[in-house]
């Protein structure tokens, strides 16, 4: 079975410019997370799709990130513009399970390392 | 009160020691608790899950859960070189909320 695909691994931009993302979750996985990851910290959840909808975005800096999962599979991340304290590692997750569910186990992919010079 | 607290570590053991790993959470009504190793430079790997109170035993990984006290630990029994990473907590209430993870560095 793959596993849960990323990109670009790596983005380097300077500060105002714009940046996506790109996650192809587990083939069949329902639920979709995007999660920044600052060195030294636990990975934070900027949003939750179930299917093609929102359940979470509470975490997500609205007036900069948007986000999207056209048709129920892939997602894209976009950061516009980009400060420099939006360098971190994005991480994209998938489960099978729905929301509410009670064994909600996450299967991630490798990661996205944005550097905001 | 973060919602989940990990001891801070670095935590460093011999080879073939026992290494534990503790973490408190906030949220009671939090039902499902996992356990993410990651090593350096790469994504979240789930080592374990355990969802009701007591022990749960995985190969050398043993997790233990007490929802009374609000807390759960991961033991790595013959701690090896290759389980130096760093050991992530995270429980699930109304989302999955991790903690800031704890290093572990395993000496030959």
């Amino acid at each position: 079975e793959a596993g849960v695909a990323q990109s670009p691994r790596y983005k380097i931009i300077e500060k105002r410019q714009s940046v996506a993302f790109w996650c192809n979750p587990i083939s069949g996985h329902a639920t979709l997370y995007w999660y920044q990851q600052i060195l030294g910290q636990g990975p934070k959840l900027l949003i939750q799709f179930q299917n093609n909808g929102v359940v979470d975005d509470s975490q997500l800096p609205k007036d900069r990130f948007s986000a999207e999962r056209l048709k129920g599979v892939d997602s894209t991340l976009k950061i516009q513009p980009a400060k420099l304290e939006d360098s971190a590692v994005y991480l994209c997750a998938s489960s099978p399970k729905v929301q509410g569910d009670y064994y909600n186990e996450q299967f991630f992919g490798p990661g996205t390392r944005l550097t905001v010079l | 009160q973060k919602e989940v607290e990990q001891n801070s570590g670095p935590l460093s053991v011999p080879e073939g020691a026992i290494a534990s790993l503790n973490c408190t959470y906030s949220d009671r009504g939090s039902q499902s608790f996992f356990w993410y190793r990651q090593y350096s430079g790469k994504s979240p790997e789930l080592i374990m899950s355990i969802y009701s109170n007591g022990d749960k035993e995985d190969g050398r990984f043993t997790a233990q859960l007490n929802k009374a006290s609000q807390y759960v630990s991961l033991l790595i029994r013959d701690s090896q070189p290759s389980d130096s990473a760093t050991y992530l907590c995270a429980l699930l209430g109304g989302k999955l909320s991790f903690g800031a993870g704890t290093t572990v560095t395993v000496r030959a």
